[in-house]
């Protein structure tokens, strides 16, 4: 069974780094035709495309955010990260990570965690 | 991109009615539509993808349609625990684009 969690602060401040790692077990990040994904989600509003990592390394992302936006992986602890520059208040969200099987969707998420840009 | 338009935003219907909710992409996406259940508090759950193929534990009153440039998601007999906000989201070209979702209440 795939299982993605989602770790890091909860709380940002304003132009700093926000960083997320995304614990996978049950899968290889390394293998296989999945796009390790980060998706955000603003209180009361819809969902929001970040960007995604390919088994092979290769990226892709939202071109609002690619000025910022960083997604890694590091295969030896089978994890994925991500890293968003210059933050601002619009940037608070829940943060997901995801597996994204291309045309057939995104079956498996993490539970999301709240990432808040405050002084 | 390609912006993906869902309506009605909002929909409040009965124990046992069908709804329909709609979604409409500004370019071809083939049949690479996907449609997810998000209730308060959890991540979306994967109800639809490739517009029609239901995925496996979803309950059969749900179900995926496509009609000319549009892609329909409808739920026979809506039951109480349908009451959830609804996302289609197209994986046919990065970036992934979602609707802006559809509440749905029970009355």
């Amino acid at each position: 069974q795939v299982n993605l969690q989602e770790s890091g602060p909860g709380l940002v401040k304003p132009s700093e780094t926000l960083s997320l790692n995304c614990i996978v077990s049950g899968d290889s990040i390394s293998s296989g035709s999945y796009f390790w994904t980060w998706i955000r989600q603003p209180a009361g509003k819809g969902l929001e495309w970040i960007g995604r990592i390919y088994s092979s390394g290769t990226t892709s992302y939202d071109p609002s955010l690619k000025s910022r936006v960083t997604i890694s992986a590091d295969t030896s602890k089978n994890h994925f990260s991500l890293n968003l520059s210059s933050v601002t208040a619009a940037d608070t969200a829940v943060y997901y990570c995801a597996r994204d099987s291309g045309g057939m969707g995104i079956q498996h998420w993490g539970r999301g965690t709240l990432v808040t840009v405050s002084s | 991109d390609i912006q993906m338009t869902q309506s009605p935003s909002s929909v409040s219907a009965s124990v046992g009615d069908r709804v329909t909710i709609a979604c409409r992409p500004s370019q071809n996406i083939n049949t690479y539509l996907n449609w997810y259940q998000q209730k308060p508090g959890e991540a979306p759950k994967l109800l639809i993808f490739a517009t029609s193929k239901l995925v496996s534990g979803v309950p059969s009153r749900f179900s995926g349609s496509e009609s000319g440039t549009e892609f329909t998601l409808t739920i026979n007999s809506l039951q109480p625990e349908d009451s959830a906000t609804y996302y289609c989201q197209q994986s046919y070209k990065t970036p992934r684009t979602f609707g802006q979702g559809t509440r749905v209440e029970i009355k």
